[in-house]
């Protein structure tokens, strides 16, 4: 079965600690994995995606396809990373998700 | 461009009331979907849409009914609105085979509590 999981439902950390936010899924096949964040009182936007293998706001992913892993990572979080973050799978073919179940990233001064 | 729009942002109902959720998007994208975000869940795909006239059932399909007769709008309906449908509704759409690639844009979204 197709699966995105993220175990973790809230990561609370201090200004300028490292993070890192869990996902792991399940997949046959090749995956096209996804980051989205949504800040307070803002939609959904696409923070990354593996195909890209860029860095955004000082975020990264890289996929492990033998861990299937796409853990979120940024080496000195700000407030302003405090957000909800979704890891998301395309499923098949039609531009589908497959949402995780989110993690809430609260950073503190 | 006003990118993907929704209406309205929030809305009560009672148990069996009828209702739309509007949305609609102005960037020409062939594919449109429509969410559900709850606590604990994430989002799940509730149905989607390829092009005008065309629409298939995701994950959570039941209760719900779409069409689509233009490209830009993508209503979503609830025929008789049941208390496990309280969730915030998301609309997104899409366009692959360009530089955005699978990247969906969302909506703003729509609190729906049904009393």
């Amino acid at each position: 079965a197709q699966r995105v999981t993220q175990p973790e439902k809230l990561l609370s950390v201090f200004k300028g600690a490292p993070v890192e936010l869990k996902c792991n899924y399940s997949y046959s096949g090749s995956p096209e994995l996804f980051w989205y964040v949504q800040y307070s009182r803002q939609r959904l936007q696409l923070l990354l995606r593996h195909i890209s293998r860029e860095s955004i706001k000082g975020f990264t992913a890289d996929l492990n396809k033998g861990e299937t892993s796409f853990h979120l990572k940024k080496p000195f979080a700000q407030e302003e990373d405090s957000a909800m973050y979704y890891c998301a799978l395309l499923s098949g073919g039609y531009n589908k998700l497959i949402f995780g179940a989110g993690t809430r990233l609260a950073v503190h001064p | 461009n006003a990118g993907v729009t929704q209406t309205p942002k929030f809305q009560v109902l009672k148990t069996g009331q009828s209702m739309t959720l509007q949305c609609a998007q102005d960037m020409n994208h062939e594919y449109m979907s429509w969410y559900r975000q709850d606590p604990g869940m994430g989002l799940r795909l509730i149905h989607y849409s390829v092009g005008a006239g065309i629409t298939d059932q995701g994950e959570v399909p039941n209760g719900y009914n779409v069409s689509r007769s233009t490209t830009e709008d993508f209503p979503l309906r609830l025929l008789s609105a049941a208390p496990s449908q309280t969730s915030v509704y998301f609309c997104a759409s899409s366009r692959p085979g360009t530089s955005a690639g699978n990247e969906q844009f969302f909506g703003p979204g729509t609190r729906l509590t049904v009393l």
